[in-house]
């Protein structure tokens, strides 16, 4: 079954303690995408890569780091939470060319106290 | 920047229609979508309109696109409590997705 995963789907955790969200998909797209989910604001791009070993910020990078060694795999990095970063990450897999759909996958519920 | 616009909540009566509208500036977007979050779950995308279409229907779906106003809409036809999410529009403009805010949809009873 096609489908992109996140772990951990919750997480509470306190501030300055690093910490990593996976992400993996298995449709073998090129183009990932870290999105953070907050009210009255949708749904707000952190960081992308368009393929192994390329990415770049989104709108709002502060704070976080990704990195893409595999295809398959997108982790999102928080070296040093911070309360501001409590929130609702999305992760993407772009099937590229055409219409460009995004596959999202379940979401982490982060909390940082 | 490139921005998404929408209402932010619609409450309709079930079987009545709900109508969802957009604005967005970036007049290059090839494609616009709507996408469809149910509660404590991931995006799923609904429908989606490339920019040289006026209109796409799809089942109980409609899309309406005006181009020149920037204006994209999403009618539901028959809504029922199934419907009640929060939709999404977005465009895709200079390599990316720009997402508006969401519309709660309330179907009541």
């Amino acid at each position: 079954e096609a489908q992109v995963t996140q772990n951990p789907r919750y997480l509470i955790t306190v501030t300055g303690k690093k910490l990593t969200v996976t992400c993996s998909q298995n449709m073998n797209h090129e183009y990932m995408s870290w999105y953070r989910q907050d009210p009255g604001l949708g749904l707000r791009q952190i960081y992308y890569s368009m393929n192994v070993e390329v990415t770049d910020k989104g709108d709002v990078p502060e704070g976080y780091k990704v990195s893409r060694k595999e295809k398959r795999n997108f982790p999102l990095i928080l070296e040093s939470p911070s309360p501001n970063q409590t929130s609702l990450y999305f992760c993407a897999s772009i099937k590229a060319g055409g219409t460009d759909t995004q596959y999202f996958g379940p979401g982490t519920r982060l909390t940082v106290l | 920047g490139e921005d998404v616009e929408q209402s932010l909540f619609l409450s309709v009566r079930e079987g009545d229609s709900s109508v969802i509208n957009c604005t967005y500036t970036d007049s290059s977007s090839t494609y616009l979508y709507w996408y469809k979050q149910e509660p404590g779950a991931g995006l799923q995308l609904l429908t989606y309109i490339f920019s040289n279409m006026d209109m796409k229907q799809d089942q109980r779906l409609t899309v309406l696109l005006n181009k020149k106003d920037k204006h994209l809409s999403l009618r539901i036809a028959d809504t029922q409590t199934g419907d009640s999410a929060i939709y999404f529009c977005a465009a895709r403009g200079a390599g990316k997705l720009i997402f508006g805010q969401g519309t709660t949809l309330q179907v009541k009873p």
